[in-house]
């Protein structure tokens, strides 16, 4: 199975502020997707990677406040814009299409809380 | 867009018993898996099983893809079995993207 890493593990940020999130994965995938889980809650899609192109994002989400970028295929970034306490939540990346397997394996996830 | 319904949203064993987790979809699928979320969050790929059975030692899982759902077979419970149970589905003709359901809470007791 591909091995997914995100960073930071964890942080805790000032109302206003900006974090970028990273996710590297080991191999190259097709797809890899960036996801909000917050407490308590399932996971929602915030947006489709594309390499070397705009995210595809999903309704509710906009590129203003949560910019990604794709320059290759084994690397994204996530960055949630001037934050409220509401972004608290952990946000994962995930990545698709291993060597042709239909499976989707996702990072170990980045906690966010906001002051 | 595609639906997914988990039941039940709790379930609370005693260690060593069985249990059937279910997922209900409301259209047809590519692409069907379920997934543990352990305490410290992290998401394991337990199945990929849009249609028919598999089995991965005290795990099963079973899609009847015609009818629209799945069940995942917990066997001899362990502690370490804890945890969120999601079932997330690609819809057919859809863009790669799969929707979680709720989830079920597994709470295993010693």
């Amino acid at each position: 199975s591909a091995v997914i890493s995100q960073k930071p593990s964890r942080d805790i940020c000032q109302r206003g502020t900006s974090l970028t999130i990273q996710c590297q994965v080991d191999s190259q995938v097709t797809m890899m997707f960036w996801y909000r889980q917050q407490p308590g809650q399932s996971l929602t899609l915030i947006a489709t990677a594309n390499q070397g192109s705009e995210a595809t994002y999903e309704s509710g989400f906009v590129i203003d406040k949560f910019p990604i970028s794709r320059p290759n295929l084994t690397f994204s970034t996530l960055t949630v814009s001037n934050m409220s306490p509401e972004d608290s939540s952990i946000y994962l990346c995930s990545g698709y299409r291993f060597k042709g397997v239909e499976t989707q394996y996702f990072g170990p996830g980045t906690r966010l809380l906001v002051l | 867009g595609i639906q997914v319904e988990q039941s039940p949203p709790d379930l609370i064993l005693q260690e060593g018993a069985n249990s059937t987790l279910r997922c209900n979809f409301s259209d047809s699928v590519n692409n069907l898996q379920w997934f543990h979320q352990n305490p410290w969050g992290q998401l394991i790929n337990l199945f990929y099983i849009p249609s028919g059975t598999k089995q991965n030692g005290r795990l099963s899982a079973t899609t009847v893809a015609t009818e629209r759902y799945s069940l995942l077979y917990i066997s001899s419970s362990q502690t370490t079995d804890s945890g969120v149970y999601f079932c997330a589905v690609e819809a057919q003709g859809g863009s790669e993207k799969l929707v979680f359901g709720k989830g079920t809470k597994l709470t295993v007791n010693p």
